[in-house]
This record gives C-alpha cells, sequence and structure tokens, in this order.
C-alpha cells in the first residue's frame, strides 16, 4: 500500500524567513496531493493542493511543488508570519481507492 | 457557503455509555469522511461515503462503532459502549465526488472517564 513520509517533524524559523515541508510517497499511481494546516485545537485546513499532471501551484505566499519521477512533493511558505505557526499535514490520494493517506505532521514555529 | 457543521462541539461520558455524534456536510457534496485524530497525530479514516453507501469501513471497528447515512445527506457516527481509549476528536469532512478534495468539520471532542 501508499507509504507517506514527511520532513522535519518540527520546523523553526525565524519571522520574514522561508519554510519548506517535503513528503515522500511510494506509489507512483497516486495523482492528488493536497497539503493541510490545522492550529491548535481547530480543525485541518486546506491551504493548497496539486494534481499529478502539474509540477508547480502557487497562491500568495504558499507553493506545492511536485517532483513525479522522484515521488516526493514539498510545501513551500515564504516571508513567514507568526500566523503561519501551526501543523502542517501533507496527503496523498491513492487512484485505486481515493482514500487519503497522511503524512505525520510537522509543527512549524515562527519566531518573532 | 456553509461549512461542514459537526455537533455537538465537545462531549463527556463515561465509559460503557453509547455516545452519538452528527455531521452534516457542505451542501452538494457527495462524499463523506469520518475521521478519528489523537493529540499530535494526523487524522485516521474510519469510514467514508458515496451518497448513502459506505464505500471503505475497513478501518471502522465493528464491535462498538456503527455510522449512517440514509438519506446520502447528514451523517452519524455512534460508539456503544464507549472505552477510555476512544476519547479524541472526531472529525467529519466532505467533499465533490471523485475528486478527493475534502473539507473538514469543527470535529467533536470526546472525553470519556
Amino acid at each position: 500500500g501508499e507509504n507517506v513520509e514527511q520532513h522535519p517533524s518540527t520546523l523553526s524559523v525565524q519571522e520574514g524567513d522561508s519554510a519548506v515541508i517535503k513528503c515522500t510517497y511510494s506509489d507512483s499511481a497516486s495523482n492528488y496531493f493536497p497539503w493541510y494546516k490545522q492550529e491548535l485545537g481547530k480543525r485541518p485546513q486546506l491551504i493548497i493542493d496539486i494534481r499529478s499532471n502539474v509540477g508547480e501551484k502557487k497562491d500568495q505566499r504558499i507553493a506545492v511543488t511536485l517532483n513525479k519521477t522522484a515521488k516526493h512533493f514539498s510545501l513551500h511558505i515564504t516571508e513567514t508570519q507568526p500566523e503561519d505557526s501551526a501543523v502542517y499535514f501533507c496527503a496523498v490520494r491513492m487512484d485505486s481507492n481515493y482514500q487519503l493517506i497522511w503524512g505525520a505532521g510537522t509543527k512549524l514555529i515562527i519566531k518573532p | 457557503e456553509a461549512g461542514v457543521v459537526q455537533s455537538p462541539r465537545y462531549k463527556i461520558i463515561e465509559k460503557k455509555q453509547p455516545v452519538a455524534f452528527w455531521c452534516n456536510p457542505i451542501s452538494g457534496h457527495n462524499t463523506l469522511y469520518w475521521y478519528l485524530q489523537n493529540l499530535g497525530q494526523g487524522p485516521e479514516l474510519l469510514i467514508r461515503y458515496e451518497n448513502e453507501e459506505a464505500v471503505d469501513d475497513s478501518q471502522l471497528p465493528k464491535d462498538r462503532f456503527s455510522a449512517e447515512r440514509l438519506k446520502g445527506v447528514d451523517s452519524t457516527l455512534k460508539i456503544q459502549p464507549a472505552e477510555l481509549g476512544d476519547s479524541a476528536v472526531y472529525l467529519c469532512a466532505s467533499g465533490p465526488q471523485g475528486q478527493g478534495t475534502q473539507y473538514f468539520g469543527p470535529g467533536t471532542r470526546l472525553l470519556v472517564l
């Protein structure tokens, strides 16, 4: 079955700097890759997603890149702000049954 | 547009008691998911519905958990009897059919004493 690994588990960056979180997956047939942000005590919120026919997608300060050959995708946050502090989860959709397989999460800490 | 609605938001019960959670998905979303999330971990799928049909319930502990989505809209997840280890946040999500995109509700935080 699909296996998703997410790194790092914790990331601390200075406010204004960039943050990058990476996920690798095992099933080359996977075709949908969302990123969720979860603040403490709140719901996971879809912040950006990408499908397998696209290599990069950007939305203001966040972007996602996908390398299908290497089977990894990354979340990039530029000009980080205190409100970016949260746990970020990547996920991979299996083509066979539409189930999302989740990464273990990355706790992002923005230092003022 | 209203998001996914869940109730109650919090529930405290004693072990061996029954409990039920309700979810109303985003209008027009055929796919509905129930997840369990423990502190510091990612969501774990319990069951997925396509309209009124449960198409993936392999992770649902069927000895004590049950779910229904009779009219293909709102859904109920039940635990009977609850155990201490069931304490967690129960999340409902919905999405358009066949796309994989999922939008989460606020969750129900369950504490079993």
